[in-house]
């Protein structure tokens, strides 16, 4: 089954340093969004990467950004880390136009110190 | 942008008995979708409502979609151990999700 995958599963990381995490999405799928998930709340929504381009942008500062890549695959980067950037990270996959519910990968929990 | 809001945030169950989270907003929804989140795992795909007045049955799962497309709910019959976790709803407008902060299920057995 060639659901959405990420790496790393787990990262821990210093204020004031950079992450990137990585996501494969599901075979067939070809647009990415990303989430963030504090403790005992809901997904919240990052930005979303289509056709290699940025499409919808959530409430998140330019800290946050991401690329779209040639086989649909994407990165998540987070530069200046904060303590507050501790959550987990997930991240989505669709097929472009079609409403329907997305298909999420396990995750990268990252933990800043 | 539209926002949706879940109550109960938690919700303590017998194994038997029912269980409902309610998800409404302050305005008009085009669609909600149904997500559950096991403990430590990730929110998976339940169901994705866009008429109005919509009702959906997956076994013992019941989603409905209210007449003014502004509530929807989750009702599960008999509750059982393996139902555990956190329901989400969400509505997506151009590709953008919204999500509630989820309704927790613990089921006594």
């Amino acid at each position: 089954d060639a659901g959405v995958t990420q790496s790393p599963t787990h990262l821990i990381k210093t204020r004031g340093q950079q992450v990137t995490l990585r996501c494969s999405p599901k075979s067939g799928h070809d647009t990415v969004s990303w989430y963030q998930q504090a403790l005992g709340q809901g997904p919240q929504f990052i930005f979303q990467y289509y056709e290699e381009e940025e499409r919808q942008r959530g409430n998140f500062p330019d800290r946050f950004s991401g690329h779209q890549f040639p086989n649909y695959s994407s990165e998540l980067n987070v530069n200046a880390l904060l303590l507050g950037d501790s959550a987990l990270y997930l991240c989505a996959s669709s097929f472009f136009g079609l409403a329907h519910g997305y298909t999420f990968g396990s995750g990268t929990r990252l933990t800043v110190v | 942008g539209q926002q949706v809001m879940q109550i109960p945030q938690y919700q303590h169950v017998q194994e038997g008995e029912d269980f409902t989270t309610y998800c409404n907003s302050s305005t008009t929804l085009s669609n909600i979708q149904w997500y559950k989140q096991r403990p430590g795992g990730h929110p998976v795909f339940l169901i994705q409502l866009v008429k109005s007045g919509e009702v959906k049955k997956q076994k013992r799962l019941t989603f409905q979609f209210g007449e003014a497309k502004k509530n929807s709910s989750l009702h599960i019959t008999a509750t059982q151990t393996t139902d555990v976790g956190t329901y989400f709803c969400a509505v997506t407008n151009a590709g953008k999700s919204t999500f509630g902060d989820g309704t927790t299920l613990t089921v006594k057995p």
